[in-house]
């Protein structure tokens, strides 16, 4: 079985541009996690969904993050406007409710740069 | 709150010797798990091992094990005869039973000189 995809997998961009990462967590997790990796905060959590409902989306830094999943297949993070705080490493983690506290998990991470 | 700290941000082995990664955790929770994870530079998280809390016997994957001490909230991880392909970040976490709040330590970069 494929593992959780993400794409891009590295994207470059200006300033008040909009950016969108994407997700396809593996098939039958029903929970899904977008977390950002930087050298200062490290992991940090950004949202986590359950059968595609946002369930708690306290990490999500300020109002120009947003994400949405719109079926099991499927997940968007999208940053408008971004700004250069917002360069990191962006990954998606799946897992099955069952399993929860159970392995995450991770693909392979989207590097956002924001000059 | 639940903290993990690593305390080493870099450690170096020497190939096929043995090193030992520290972590350590606080909570007041009795029903947890904790892991270590490994991110090489591909990037991509990779669990490396699992323990739950209620249970007193070591984890052992291969050449990777851990010393769990859960009265002194200490979890470390012990890599055996350590390979090149064993360089990597590896992360410590902590995820309450139930819950989906993981909470990752900083992580401590391995080097392992040939």
């Amino acid at each position: 079985d494929a593992g959780v995809i993400q794409s891009p997998r590295h994207e470059v961009t200006e300033m008040g541009q909009e950016v969108t990462l994407r997700c396809k967590p593996i098939s039958g997790h029903d929970s899904l996690f977008w977390y950002r990796q930087t050298m200062m905060r490290g992991l940090e959590l950004l949202i986590y969904f359950n059968n595609n409902v946002p369930i708690d989306d306290s990490g999500m830094p300020e109002d120009r993050f947003s994400a949405k999943m719109p079926n099991a297949s499927f997940s968007t993070l999208k940053i408008q406007p971004s700004e250069p705080r917002d360069s990191a490493v962006y990954f998606c983690a799946s897992t099955a409710e069952g399993w929860i506290t159970g392995e995450l998990f991770f693909g392979e991470g989207s590097r956002l740069t924001v000059l | 709150a639940q903290t993990v700290t690593q305390s080493q941000p870099e450690m170096s082995v020497q190939e096929a010797e043995t090193v030992t990664l520290s972590c350590t955790y606080d909570t007041s929770e009795s029903d947890y798990y904790l892991f270590w994870y490994k991110q090489p530079p591909s990037r991509q998280m990779i669990l490396v091992i699992r323990q739950e809390a209620y249970k007193q016997q070591n984890a052992t994957e291969n050449r990777f094990s851990v010393n769990f001490q859960k009265a002194a909230k200490s979890f470390s991880l012990k890599i055996s005869d350590s390979q090149l392909g064993d360089a990597a970040m590896y992360f410590c976490a902590y995820s309450t039973s139930g819950t989906y709040k993981y909470i990752f330590g900083t992580g401590t970069r391995l080097k392992v000189l040939a």
